[in-house]
């Protein structure tokens, strides 16, 4: 079967750094995305990793190890406005995505 | 201008009507995909079209049927609402092979089937 395993919530101070992981067993894998998602908008690309190693894009960063079906998406210097659900998804094959539930990220003063 | 613009925002209606969404991108994309995310955030494919051809289709009921009169549109027509088909439901589009730009969302509709 299709998995994706996201924790459900977590919880950081404004300033500080996050790191949230993503693990998956999947039948294909032809990339990873990260996508934010405020809640009651649309999800908005963050990263796509392909290749084994970090993606570092402003203060967020991915890394990928596709031996491990690992995936982690680091966020630094969080502002407040980094609260949302951070959604991981693996490209099977033929523009098919599998989804994880998402992880709520709480950012408190 | 908005990449992806779907319609409407928000869709209340009655058990057993019939009711469209429609969605429009503007990137020029090749691919759209129409998405369900239901109460536990989970977003599951229902549909994706390239060049207005059916590429995937998921298990989803006949009551559903998309329809894409050119690669730059991808609507949903729901027959007989049903309780459960209440959800979020998300229109996409990416271009093709370009996967490192990741797939653009509409704004989604959210339909309340009462």
């Amino acid at each position: 079967g299709q998995n994706i395993d996201q924790p459900t919530e977590m919880t950081a101070t404004e300033g500080a750094i996050v790191q949230i992981n993503c693990t998956y067993q999947t039948s294909g894998f032809n990339g990873l995305f990260w996508y934010q998602q405020h809640a009651g908008e649309a999800p908005t690309f963050l990263s796509y990793n392909v290749l084994d190693g970090l993606e570092e894009k402003g203060r967020f960063s991915s890394f990928l190890s596709r031996s491990k079906g690992y995936s982690y998406l680091l966020l630094k210097e969080l502002q407040m406005k980094d609260s949302a659900s951070y959604l991981c998804a693996v490209i099977v094959s033929n523009y098919q995505l599998i989804w994880g539930a998402g992880t709520k990220l709480i950012i408190k003063p | 201008d908005t990449a992806v613009s779907q319609t409407p925002k928000y869709l209340v209606t009655q058990m057993g009507n019939d009711k469209s969404i429609k969605c429009e991108q503007n990137l020029g994309h090749d691919t759209m995909y129409w998405y369900k995310q239901d109460s536990k955030k989970f977003l599951k494919i229902m549909f994706s079209y390239n060049n207005k051809e059916l590429i995937i289709n998921e298990t989803v009921p006949n009551r559903f049927s998309p329809k894409s009169p050119d690669k730059a549109h991808l609507n949903l027509h729901i027959n007989s609402l049903e309780l459960g088909d209440s959800a979020v439901y998300f229109c996409a589009s990416s271009q093709g092979g370009e996967l490192g730009y990741g797939y653009t969302f509409g704004s989604g509709t959210r339909l309340t089937v009462v």
